[in-house]
């Protein structure tokens, strides 16, 4: 069975950092392309950042490049987002996914980031 | 950035009558590498099309998906009680990835 399970969400203060991490099951991780996507409450998805299966390459939406790094681990099945200098408009359930390509196949159920003072 | 337009924001339906959801790109997508996604409340989403037109793996034959280049539509055949959810198209093409708005299906 697939699974994909983030952690790490929290209330952090404005300016803040957090780091997400998700643990991957049931698929074959290391050819797998990752992807962090997002969902403010009450509104549509966001794709936040890529990664290919090697960790070469990676992609980021505008609003979050030079503040987020996403990472790989491949010997140890985990994806991670590394989160800094968070606003407020960065609030949201963060989802994990992966699939043979650069849309998601699997999804975790989510983890909610609160930035607010 | 590719902006995908989805049309209408909500559709209005009856169980068993068809459903028609557009998603409409302001370029080309690459590839045709347009996926789309269901979402139930409090649930992640689940990949139902991707490269515009194969069914995900354990998807119904109900669901379909057609187009190319700018535009493309997600076809439900018959709506079953569990469809009346929310939808999302996201081209895979070129980055940064995007996600259309959504279009809700609602009970009419």
């Amino acid at each position: 069975e697939v699974q994909l399970v983030e952690s790490g969400g929290d209330l952090v203060q404005p300016g803040g950092s957090l780091r997400l991490s998700c643990a991957a099951s049931g698929f074959t991780f290391t050819t797998s392309y990752m992807t962090w996507v997002r969902q403010a409450p009450g509104k549509g998805l966001e794709w936040v950042a890529n990664i290919n299966p090697d960790g070469s390459e990676t992609n980021y939406v505008d609003s979050v490049k030079g503040r987020f790094t996403i990472s790989r681990d491949n010997t140890k099945n985990s994806l991670n987002l590394q989160m800094s200098s968070l606003r407020v408009e960065d609030t949201a359930v963060y989802y994990c996914s992966g699939g043979h390509g650069w849309e998601s196949d699997y999804w975790g159920q989510g983890t909610l980031v609160t930035v607010s003072s | 950035e590719i902006v995908l337009t989805q049309s209408p924001a909500t559709l209005s339906l009856s169980p068993g009558e068809r459903a028609t959801l557009s998603c409409r790109a302001s370029q080309s997508v690459s590839g045709n590498y347009l996926a789309w996604y269901q979402q139930k409340p409090g649930q992640a989403p689940r990949l139902l099309i991707d490269d515009a037109s194969r069914r995900a793996t354990g998807i119904p034959d109900r669901f379909s998906g057609s187009g190319s280049g700018t535009d493309f539509t997600l076809t439900i055949s018959r709506l079953e009680p569990e469809d009346f959810v929310v939808y999302y198209c996201q081209q895979c093409g070129t980055s940064p990835l995007t996600f259309g708005g959504g279009t809700k299906v609602e009970i009419k």
